[in-house]
């Protein structure tokens, strides 16, 4: 069962302006993760945050947790043309030693 | 220093043909898991071994199989692949459990003929 969704799907900016991302899941998680993916590689962890977290920075990147609303977002700040790439939150199901990834956001920045 | 390694980049195959991809680790993870990733998608889980314990998904054709013969390295095993088949296949390892960060290897992309 896929259990994030992200939103947008796609997204393209200019090289310097803040790129959000958004996901939202279905059940109670132990902690959300993101990953990005460039084209035709494997993913790369940008970030964990623990469901008893609601915000984290890592370098440019700043995530958010809200877990009454089950809801995560990604911004990144100062975008660069190599920040193009996909973008994927993932949640832990369980006691199931799974990890479930999102619908992943496409993200463009033009330079 | 690559930490999870997977061979080949590139997996022609033929229909039906069986096809192996291979992936390593340098990590000393418990866990190790093989994605599914077709264009466009999310990776879909296929199995994970916790150690030696071997973990199916559900939803994973028996056309996979796997096998992990010691901790460094696992396994893909097609058996008969089809042209549904044709994707991307990520191994990624975490140290204990999934929701513990994960490790992807650079992937296998693999094509049916």
């Amino acid at each position: 069962s896929q259990q994030g969704e992200e939103d947008p799907q796609a997204l393209s900016i200019q090289e310097g302006e803040n790129a959000t991302m958004n996901c939202s899941y279905k059940t109670s998680i132990n902690n959300l993760q993101w990953y990005r993916q460039n084209s035709g590689r494997g993913l790369v962890h940008l970030i964990l945050i623990r469901s008893n977290e609601r915000e984290k920075h890592s370098g440019r990147l700043r995530v958010t947790l809200d877990t009454s609303k089950k809801s995560s977002s990604l911004l990144i700040t100062a975008s660069r043309a190599a920040d193009t790439a996909s973008y994927f939150c993932a949640t832990d199901e369980g006691a199931t030693n799974k990890l479930i990834f999102g619908t992943g956001t496409l993200l463009a920045v033009q330079p | 220093d690559a930490m999870v390694i997977q061979n080949p980049r590139y997996q022609v195959t033929q229909f039906g043909k069986p096809v192996t991809l291979s992936c390593s680790q340098t990590l000393n993870h418990n866990v190790m898991y093989w994605y599914q990733q077709k264009s466009s998608q999310a990776p879909k889980l296929l199995f994970h071994y916790y150690d030696k314990d071997f973990n199916n998904e559900a939803d994973t054709p028996d056309n996979f199989q796997s096998r992990r013969p010691n901790t460094s390295f696992c396994f893909l095993d097609i058996r008969s692949p089809g042209l549904g088949d044709a994707a991307m296949y990520l191994c990624a390892t975490s140290r204990d459990w999934a929701g513990d960060t994960q490790y992807f290897g650079p992937g296998t992309r693999l094509t049916v003929l």
